[in-house]
């Protein structure tokens, strides 16, 4: 079946340290998504990209950097200057960028700071 | 500015009883509409959608939502609600950006 592989589920970082988080889908999408969870802030919009090798900065994008070599790959890297990386992170995929696409999730990657 | 706006964070029901959970949105050209639900440490399951092929919109687990222009709203209801509807609901809009822009959530508790 096909569908995101968002891995690992639960990662913990110690402060100063790099994680990259892992988003696979393999339903042909073009466009990828990553998002950050907060309990009462909704989802917003890290990175996305509309097709490989490249990618655009969403709304909190300072902390985080992207790569889109691959279509079915869109890695999440967040690095020691995001201060506050404790949150649950949500992989999203469409077809592309017309506006009645929605969007199929991962199930998703918590982060916890150590 | 456009945006999305979910009236409650939390709504508790009892079982059985209507499900009305409410999204409006600003923006002055009707934009595409979109539900989701998400349980606990889970991704987002799309329940419907609006699309302007009808205002009236049925989606999974007997979900539906009527889209009123006059209002700006796209609410979400279900007439008789199960413990399983327990989750987080989440009103999600396009506002022909090609990027969905979300609501803050609405937990949806379902009392025995």
């Amino acid at each position: 079946d096909g569908g995101i592989t968002q891995s690992p589920k639960y990662l913990f970082r110690k402060e100063g340290q790099n994680v990259t988080l892992s988003c696979e889908q393999n339903l042909n999408h073009d466009a990828m998504y990553w998002y950050r969870q907060d309990p009462g802030q909704g989802l917003r919009l890290i990175y996305y990209s509309q097709i490989v090798n490249d990618f655009q900065k969403g709304d909190i994008a300072e902390g985080y950097s992207v790569s889109r070599e691959k279509k079915e790959s869109f890695p999440l890297t967040v690095t020691s200057a995001q201060k506050n990386p404790t949150a649950f992170y949500l992989c999203a995929s469409s077809l592309g960028q017309a506006v009645n696409y929605g969007y199929t999730f991962g199930s998703g990657t918590r982060l916890t700071v150590v | 500015a456009q945006s999305v706006t979910q009236l409650g964070s939390h709504v508790s029901v009892s079982e059985g009883a209507l499900v009305l959970l409410r999204c409006n949105y600003s923006s002055s050209v009707p934009p595409y509409l979109f539900w989701y639900v998400q349980y606990p440490n889970q991704g987002l399951q799309l329940l419907l959608k609006y699309t302007s092929a009808a205002t009236l919109v049925k989606g999974i687990n007997g979900f539906e939502a009527e889209f009123k222009k006059s209002e700006t709203s796209f609410h979400l209801t279900k007439p008789s609600a199960h413990m399983s509807d327990a989750a987080e609901y989440f009103c999600a809009v396009n506002f022909n950006t090609g990027k969905l822009i979300f609501g803050q959530g609405t937990t949806l508790q379902v009392k025995p």
